[in-house]
């Protein structure tokens, strides 16, 4: 069965203070890597897809890196607005479009 | 262009009614996933559709089913509400197989509402 544990479970960061996220993944030929970004009371907004080990993306102050086991998400120097919930799911070869997704990390930036 | 649409927004069932949420995915996209949200087990896969046809199936019971029509458009139906079905109702669209990489963003609506009393 494929697992996704995403740590940690809630971060507080001040404006301007870098970070990461993590993601751990155990899953019987991934696919790919899916990163989302959710506001309270909204669908999950797609940020990036990671396919293989090495893969890096980039959009604004994130960046997502891939390996073998887990993905991280760094956030550089955060602002207010990117305060919500980042979820990471995994999709299998196999599977169709069917995401496996963790239980979030609710980031709080203060200003 | 539009993005994966939803309706109803928010609903308040009775426990023992039946329920239908319909999605209408992004233009050009022919496969539809249905996810259920809440608080305690996160975002759960219920199924996907591609080209009418069911293609994947999570765990959940049968009271919980779904359609897809020719226009790709989705529906979900969940019958016999029990308590413990009040969630955050969310569809997925994607272009679907064999469109390469770029075809497999997969874009989530916002999402229907469903409390049930």
């Amino acid at each position: 069965e494929d697992q996704v544990t995403q740590s940690p479970e809630a971060l507080r960061l001040q404006e301007g203070e870098s970070s990461s996220l993590n993601c751990s993944y155990t899953v019987s030929g991934l696919r790919g890597l899916f990163w989302y970004r959710q506001d309270p009371g909204k669908g999950p907004e797609f940020l990036f897809t990671l396919y293989s080990a090495g893969e890096e993306k980039e959009k604004e102050r994130l960046k997502a890196t891939l390996t073998k086991k887990e993905s991280f998400l760094h956030i550089t120097a955060p602002k207010p607005e990117d305060s919500a919930t980042y979820l990471c799911a995994v999709q299998r070869e196999t599977s169709g479009s069917r995401l496996t997704f963790g239980e979030g990390t609710q980031l709080t930036v203060n200003p | 262009k539009a993005g994966v649409t939803q309706t109803p927004r928010y609903l308040i069932k009775t426990r023992g009614q039946q329920v239908t949420l319909s999605c209408s995915p992004i233009s050009g996209h022919r496969s539809v996933s249905w996810y259920q949200q809440t608080p305690g087990q996160g975002l759960q896969f219920l199924f996907e559709y591609f080209s009418e046809t069911q293609r994947n199936k999570g765990n959940f019971p049968g009271r919980f089913s779904g359609r897809q029509f020719s226009n790709s458009r989705s529906e979900m139906n969940v019958s016999t509400l029990e308590l413990g079905d009040s969630a955050l109702y969310l569809c997925a669209s994607s272009l679907g197989p064999g469109q390469g990489l770029s075809g497999n963003t997969i874009y989530f609506g916002e999402g229907s509402w469903l409390t049930v009393v």
